[in-house]
């Protein structure tokens, strides 16, 4: 069966910081993975997502993450943390008919 | 332009209870799922819409869960009898088309349902 994990529950950084949040996937097929982000009392929203091409992903607010098939890992990175990245993060993978797969999520706060 | 709405944002219910819970989701936007999201977890697919058609309802946790799109844009989940382990938040989400491998899903604000 297809799923994500996410080892980090919960993240306390400072600000300035650099993050990395790790996401691994079972999935045998061609893959699309994404981030969302859920800041506090707002809904998902997508941070970056990859389809194919450049395994290295940019996407808003300086996220990116970099897609390793041979490690099946899809880590969010940002080098310089701020107070406003305070928030949940979910990896995710698109399944079987279009569903998407979600880990249980980081929660990441950033210390002032 | 809008983007997904949900409600009620909110609801309690009496364990025994019937409750329905709305989706209006972008303009013109074919698909549409729900998935729930328990305390501490992230969110898991419950079932699937393509204008009317459900095309996909293998999240459904039982025959009390039932989901309805009858016109191709607002949805309704339903849930008969409500059980305690029923609380958590009913996330919605559409994409434009067709699930094609390059659609977002743009989700709603969720409605938080506590059964007591």
């Amino acid at each position: 069966a297809q799923s994500v994990s996410q080892h980090n529950h919960h993240v306390i950084l400072s600000e300035a910081a650099s993050l990395e949040l790790g996401c691994n996937y079972s999935y045998g097929g061609t893959v699309n993975l994404f981030w969302y982000v859920q800041y506090p009392g707002q809904h998902l929203q997508l941070l970056l997502k990859y389809f194919s091409g450049d395994p290295l992903v940019k996407g808003i607010k300086g996220f990116e993450a970099e897609f390793i098939k041979s490690k099946f890992s899809f880590n969010l990175r940002k080098p310089s943390v701020q107070w406003s990245d305070t928030a949940e993060y979910f990896c995710a993978v698109k399944g079987v008919g279009g569903k998407l797969i979600f880990g249980q999520g980081t929660e990441l706060s950033v210390k002032p | 332009g809008a983007g997904v709405s949900q409600s009620p944002r909110y609801k309690v219910a009496k364990r025994g209870q019937d409750v329905a819970l709305r989706c209006d989701p972008i303009s013109g936007h074919v698909s549409l799922f729900w998935y729930q999201q328990a305390l501490g977890q992230g969110p898991e697919f419950l079932t699937y819409f393509q204008n009317e058609a459900q095309l996909d309802k293998s999240g459904l946790p039982s025959d009390r869960f039932f989901a309805e799109r009858p016109e191709g844009s607002v949805s309704t989940l339903k849930i008969q009898r409500t059980q305690q382990e029923d609380s958590a938040v009913y996330l919605c989400a559409s994409n434009a088309e067709k699930v094609r491998s390059t659609d977002t899903q743009y989700f709603g604000p969720g409605t938080r349902l506590t059964v007591l």
